[in-house]
């Protein structure tokens, strides 16, 4: 199976420092999407960010950003300004265009500390 | 409201007996998944469908079945064959082979005593 891997199961952050979230997958084809979610302990999954595979741009969405590099199938997340309201477990997916096949990471569980 | 409902919240059952988890969604999308998360662990595939009357097993399918008769509906059956089952279990859509993200549910918590 193509797989998405998080090497780091837990990470730790000082509130209003900034933390990145390592992750790289495995793919055979040319255009795929990948994506951060965020799994508070509601266990409600929320979309953090998103990224097109075909895009060289890394997407941003207020404090969240991407390094995407593609050749190196290395999708990283940084958080800045971290918020106590950003401590969640963390997940690297990567969907495929053809088959919608959605595939996740082991997570990452992210301490915000005072 | 447009949504995925997933139902029951908490689900206990006797080993040995099957039990069918309900997904419901009103967002008109094509694809829907199943994933099983275990304490402290990522979401594993167990199943996935395209489109209706269509599905593929996912990374972990052993021990589950599925059915795609309504484009709304997408119920997984965890039958005794399968080992393990306690476990939190989460629903998905998505529109489909198009770039746009997963929507999920708020997911089953299955217990088996």
């Amino acid at each position: 199976a193509q797989t998405v891997t998080q090497s780091q199961p837990e990470m730790s952050v000082q509130e209003a420092e900034t933390v990145t979230l390592s992750c790289t997958y495995d793919t055979s084809e040319s255009d795929y999407y990948l994506f951060w979610y965020k799994q508070p302990p509601s266990r409600q999954m929320i979309l953090v960010i998103r990224q097109e595979a075909y895009k060289q741009q890394n997407a941003t969405e207020n404090r969240f950003s991407v390094n995407f590099q593609k050749a190196a199938k290395s999708f990283s997340l940084k958080i800045s300004d971290s918020q106590l309201g950003d401590a969640a477990m963390y997940f690297c997916a990567r969907k495929e265009t053809s088959g919608s096949r959605l595939t996740f990471g082991e997570g990452t569980q992210l301490t915000v500390n005072p | 409201d447009g949504g995925i409902t997933q139902s029951p919240k908490y689900l206990f059952r006797k080993e040995g007996q099957n039990v069918t988890l309900s997904c419901e969604q009103n967002l008109n999308h094509d694809a829907m998944y199943w994933y099983r998360q275990d304490p402290g662990q990522g979401l594993r595939l167990i199943y996935y469908s395209q489109i209706v009357n269509d599905f593929q097993k996912g990374d972990i399918a052993e021990g589950y079945s599925v059915s795609r008769e309504k484009k709304e509906s997408f119920p997984l059956t965890v039958t005794s064959a399968q080992k393990n089952p306690t476990a939190f279990y989460l629903c998905a859509s998505s529109i489909g082979v198009e770039s746009t993200e997963a929507f999920f549910g708020q997911g089953t918590r299955l217990t088996v005593v």
